[in-house]
């Protein structure tokens, strides 16, 4: 039973350049979470995908955009890189967009901007 | 509180020590809380979802209370172990909104 997985595992840019991360949710979840941690913090929600559809957003520009495919797998995108992107980008995959559910996290793409 | 805090923010034990620390969270529009087990080089596990006022919750050495009226639970590990040596993350749920995370409680089990 194949968990969260993620790629790359690390990658590194530069700044103004663009950047795709990819998430493969637990099999059987529907509901993809994305999250950015930056040193010394804790898990910054992003957005989360359900059915397709952004279904919710935390605080964070533009620049950050994603999508979720009809097998549930999903992508982060990030346009215009700054040093401030820098962190560990994790994914997470659950059941239904509801809440109580456990979140099942993939081991997270870290991302250096130069 | 507005934020989810964790305390303290790092924590040295002896091998055999059991130990404790702290997740706050805000106690309006409670849903749940989550606790997660996250070891270097490896994802965050998810040990507990509580969501029951007085609730408690074990696996293995690990438990957990909840009180929700007051907005704190509590994380208990009884005869720590090197294996436990990871960082605690708790998260607060409010059903429709994303999950919250505190900054989380770094243990180092020394042996």
């Amino acid at each position: 039973d194949a968990g969260v997985t993620q790629s790359p595992t690390h990658l590194i840019k530069t700044r103004g350049q663009q950047v795709t991360l990819r998430c493969s949710p637990k099999s059987g979840h529907d509901t993809v979470s994305w999250y950015q941690q930056a040193l010394g913090q804790g898990p910054q929600f992003i957005f989360q995908y359900y059915e397709e559809e952004e279904r919710q957003r935390g605080n964070f520009p533009d620049r950050f955009s994603g999508h979720q495919f009809p097998n549930y797998s999903s992508e982060l995108n990030v346009n215009a890189l700054l040093l401030g992107d820098s962190a560990l980008y994790l994914c997470a995959s659950s059941l239904g967009a509801e809440g109580n559910q456990p979140q099942h996290f993939g081991d997270g793409t870290r991302l250096s901007i130069l | 509180i507005l934020n989810v805090e964790q305390s303290p923010q790092s924590l040295h034990v002896q091998e055999g020590d059991s130990t404790n620390f702290t997740c706050s969270f805000p106690s309006s529009n409670f849903y749940a809380l989550h606790w997660y087990r996250w070891e270097t080089a490896k994802s965050p596990e998810a040990l507990f979802v509580m969501t029951l006022n007085g609730d408690e919750k074990k696996k293995g050495r690990i438990s957990a209370t909840l009180n929700t009226k007051e907005g704190y639970s509590y994380l208990y590990i009884k005869g720590s172990q090197p294996e436990d040596s990871a960082t605690y993350l708790c998260a607060s749920d409010s059903g429709n909104t994303p999950l919250v995370f505190g900054k989380g409680t770094r243990l180092s089990v020394i042996a």
